[in-house]
């Protein structure tokens, strides 16, 4: 089993409508999660922090269960510039730091 | 500032062939990460360094070795390549060792 896994989509989802990923992580131990997103042949780039008592970013939400093991991330109004891969990342404290796991990602397309 | 950057974009190697790629950054970033990226896959940590004259293996060392003899730079090497090895590679730098800023990657064959 992975330890983090997403849904790899695609998500189709028409301009303006409102999609929402889940991710799972195993590791009871992680400590702090991320979306980032990568758009196609690009680098992953930081689209925001999840904390424990959710954060919104504009169209974005980020929430965090812990008792279920869960981050989730909503976007509302949709554009077509949203179409990309969003990849979930955990963290689990080793001897040097923090320990990066991240999902396959799930993929979106927002269509016209 | 450039951000990272890494050197090259893309490579052909025939098996057996070492090389080595760059990362770089003008960050002042303590923390440095490289990565490779397979389909289906995610992202999967090989080696990382939390400073100048320090590394820890990741997820998937084995074939790979890194140098940070700078605090700017981070090479990671291929002694033997082979075509398990062909990838892409991301390097990634971070201040605090959460957010983290990666290079544009570097495609890789091994024939």
């Amino acid at each position: 089993r992975k330890e983090v896994e997403q849904d790899p989509g695609p998500f189709n989802v028409p301009e303006g409508a409102t999609v929402a990923f889940n991710c799972t992580y195993s590791n009871s131990a992680s400590q702090s999660f991320f979306w980032y997103r990568q758009d196609c042949r690009k680098e992953p780039k930081l689209l925001m922090s999840v904390y424990s008592s959710g954060n919104e970013d504009g169209r974005f939400t980020a929430q965090l269960n812990r008792a279920s093991q869960y981050i989730s991330l909503l976007i509302r109004d949709s554009k077509l510039s949203d179409s990309a891969t969003y990849l979930c990342v955990g963290t689990t404290p080793d001897d040097y730091g923090q320990n990066f796991v991240f999902g396959p990602g799930t993929r979106l397309s927002v269509l016209p | 500032n450039a951000g990272v950057t890494q050197t090259p974009k893309f490579r052909v190697l025939k098996t057996g062939q070492s090389m080595t790629l760059l990362c770089a950054q003008d960050m002042n970033h303590e923390y440095m990460y490289w990565y490779r990226q397979d389909p289906g896959m995610g992202l999967r940590l090989i080696h990382y360094s939390v400073g100048e004259g320090t590394t820890a293996k990741g997820e998937v060392p084995d074939g790979y070795n890194v140098s940070r003899l700078k605090k700017q730079n981070f090479l990671l090497g291929l002694e033997s390549a082979a075509p398990s090895q062909t990838s892409v590679y991301f390097c990634a730098s971070s201040l605090t060792g959460y957010e983290q800023f990666f290079g544009p990657g570097t495609r890789l064959t091994v024939l």
